[in-house]
């Protein structure tokens, strides 16, 4: 079965920086659209941003745009999200999702999720 | 950005009973929405994609409809595994949007 695998999160003062990974395996990587999807403490998901199979497309949530950086690196099998000038309210669980085959921007596999905590 | 509304935030039902959630979208999405199920401590699970088709292995209780800006996720009889949170998200604009989640919880 298919697995995601987040890391990076931790606490981090505001104006910090942090990088998440996403180590997936148990299928073709590099065929596959992926996203970040956070939830912050006791609230509902939202969709932070997302990359296409090869890398070349990337799209950002107005919140986020111009802050973080999402990447992939299809040899390692990897996802990257590059969190700058971070701030209280990115304080969340951040998921990792694949996009679900040729259905579009859905999600039918995610991650366990990496908490990340902004506080001084 | 196109915003979703979910109605109502809580639905108290008895299991057995059907469960009717709504989602409402401020621009039309065409068909383009799913819906997921979270429990607590879980990652979301995909249930429906693209209004009414049922995402790999999920039971045939569950069904969408909608089109445009108003849809329907029904549960037609709730098994005790599905008092949970669901979601709708759309996919026809950057950015993704999702809604803001109805509990359903047993009553």
């Amino acid at each position: 079965e298919v697995q995601l695998l987040e890391s990076g999160g931790g606490l981090v003062q505001p104006g910090g920086s942090l990088r998440l990974s996403c180590a997936a395996s148990r299928f073709t990587f590099s065929n596959y659209a992926m996203s970040w999807v956070r939830q912050a403490p006791g609230k509902g998901l939202e969709w932070v941003s997302g990359i296409s199979a090869t890398g070349a497309g990337t799209y950002y949530a107005d919140s986020v745009k111009g802050r973080f950086t999402i990447s992939r690196d299809n040899s390692k099998n990897t996802l990257y999200l590059q969190m700058n000038s971070l701030r209280a309210e990115d304080t969340a669980l951040y998921y990792c999702a694949k996009v679900y085959g040729g259905q579009g921007y859905y999600f039918d596999y995610w991650g366990q999720g990496t908490l990340v905590t902004v506080s001084s | 950005e196109i915003v979703l509304t979910q109605s109502p935030a809580t639905l108290s039902l008895s299991p057995g009973e059907r469960a009717t959630l709504s989602c409402r979208a401020s621009q039309s999405v065409n068909s383009y929405l799913a819906w997921y199920q979270q429990k607590p401590g879980q990652a979301p699970r995909l249930l429906m994609y693209d209004a009414s088709s049922r995402a790999t292995g999920i039971p045939a209780r569950f069904s969408g409809s909608g089109s445009g800006t108003d849809f329907t996720l029904t549960i037609s009889s709730l098994d005790p595994e599905d008092f949970a949170v669901y979601y709708c998200q759309q996919r026809t604009n950057w950015p993704l949007t999702f809604g803001g989640g109805t509990k359903v919880e047993i009553k």
